[in-house]
């Protein structure tokens, strides 16, 4: 099936840092979705970008639905310690209405 | 509104058994998805239900299954159960139509021994 590939994997930064993440994919995406999952629970949608080229904020949060529809990137600035936790991106891929999920960003915040 | 809720929250079966999930959406949300999560195969669509119907299925064995009940509440069943299924079970909704935005539970924390 398809894959989206995050990146990077992990991230330890400090607090009040700036965040940047990634997600790719080899095919086209028409929707973009950022989720946060905590430990022990589900994930949170966060973002969701419908259009390329399209700028989305949320809070310190910021989206971008990539041009060429096979990218997407999140960014959080001036980041606290509860942005700690594993962010994913996913789309619906083949016009199913299941969502393909990276593998996550693991934040993790250094006080 | 209320969010997505699962029920049970853990569950410990053993080899062989069968399992019954169970999750109710948003109000108002007539799509169901579910998703199985394991630390090596991360979010995997299940399938989706939409107005008592399955519009969508993943790449799993018949083993698993689920139904849509006519107030949109969801319940996935898993039979004969492996040591594999061990995993967190994640139910998520939304409105349905051309919406993507999918809202999850909490999750059913299954443990098969």
């Amino acid at each position: 099936g398809q894959q989206l590939n995050q990146s990077p994997q992990s991230m330890f930064i400090q607090e009040g840092e700036d965040v940047s993440m990634n997600c790719t994919s080899s095919s086209i995406f028409n929707t973009w979705l950022w989720y946060k999952q905590d430990p022990g629970e589900g994930p949170v949608l966060l973002i969701a970008l419908y259009k390329a080229g399209e700028l989305t904020s949320n809070g310190r949060l910021t989206a971008q639905f990539g041009i060429t529809r096979k990218d997407s990137f999140l960014n959080i600035s001036a980041s606290i310690p509860s942005d700690v936790g594993i962010y994913f991106c996913a789309g619906p891929w083949g016009g199913a209405d299941g969502l393909t999920f990276g593998k996550g960003t693991h934040l993790i915040i250094q006080p | 509104k209320a969010g997505v809720t699962q029920t049970p929250r853990y569950l410990i079966k053993t080899r062989g058994q069968q399992v019954t999930l169970s999750c109710s959406p948003i109000s108002g949300h007539r799509s169901v998805s579910w998703y199985q999560q394991t630390p090596g195969q991360g979010l995997q669509f299940l399938f989706e239900y939409f107005s008592e119907t399955q519009r969508n299925k993943g790449n799993f064995p018949g083993r698993f299954s689920g139904r849509q009940f006519s107030n949109s509440r969801s319940e996935m069943n898993v039979s004969t159960l492996e040591l594999g299924d061990s995993a967190l079970y994640l139910c998520a909704s939304s409105i349905g139509g051309s919406s993507y935005e999918q809202y999850f539970g909490p999750g059913t924390r299954l443990t098969v021994t």
